[in-house]
């Protein structure tokens, strides 16, 4: 069952422009991650935040988790038509070994 | 990190035949997962598959349909059997990494169309 929540589910921005996408989970974590897929292939791995981190950043990548609101967001900054893709994020329950994806979110950068 | 090769990358299959998808890692790994995906949509686990025991099966799923091997820690199979057209679907292997990321590594998927 999908755990995480995402939106929007479709974006669509000019290069050099940011992209910002949201997560919303249900229960507890051990730590959330965020993956990227381009059209066809598998998926790459992009950042994890740990349950007791609030923000992390890693190049054009921020991240930041509000496990309060049991939320994140992925911010990509400045944004390059290479960065056309579906982006989702995962979540490590507390005390299992699985990672659940969320629905989401298809990014389209146009040069 | 971890190189995930996963085979056939596609196939046509005929409704009611079996089809066996390999995962080959390019070092040993502890957790191997499969995941399936409908196009455009997300990834839903399947299994866990465990060296040397039965698979862990999500909801849904159940081993006569999605039998799982996985023999030593580098390679795992998963068989589709009796496929219908819902079977239609990418299917994807993916590996823990072994570091303290917890990052999954992923195959670039088996996409099977079931006539």
């Amino acid at each position: 069952s999908q755990q995480g929540e995402e939106d929007p589910q479709a974006l669509s921005i000019q290069e050099g422009e940011n992209a910002t996408m949201n997560c919303s989970y249900k229960t507890s974590i051990n730590n959330l991650q965020w993956y990227r897929q381009n059209s066809g292939r598998g998926l790459v791995h992009l950042i994890l935040i740990r349950s007791n981190e609030r923000e992390k950043h890693s190049g054009r990548l921020r991240v930041t988790l509000d496990t309060s609101k049991k939320s994140s967001s992925l911010l990509i900054t400045a944004s390059r038509a290479a960065d056309t893709a579906s982006y989702f994020c995962a979540t490590d329950l507390s005390g299992g070994f699985k990672t659940i994806f969320g629905a989401g979110t298809r990014l389209f950068v146009k040069a | 990190s971890a190189v995930i090769s996963q085979k056939p990358s596609r196939d046509i299959c005929q409704r009611g035949t079996s089809l066996t998808i390999q995962c080959q890692v390019d070092s040993q790994v502890t957790m191997m997962f499969w995941y399936r995906q409908q196009p455009g949509q997300s990834l839903t686990l399947i299994a866990t598959a465990n060296q040397g025991s039965e698979a862990t099966y999500e909801s849904g799923f159940v081993i006569d349909k999605f039998p799982i091997s996985r023999p030593n820690l580098t390679f795992s199979t998963l068989t589709v059997s009796n496929m219908s057209p819902e079977d239609s679907s990418i299917y994807l292997c993916s590996a823990q990494g072994t570091g303290p990321t917890g990052e999954l590594f992923f195959g670039e998927g088996s996409r099977l169309t079931v006539l």
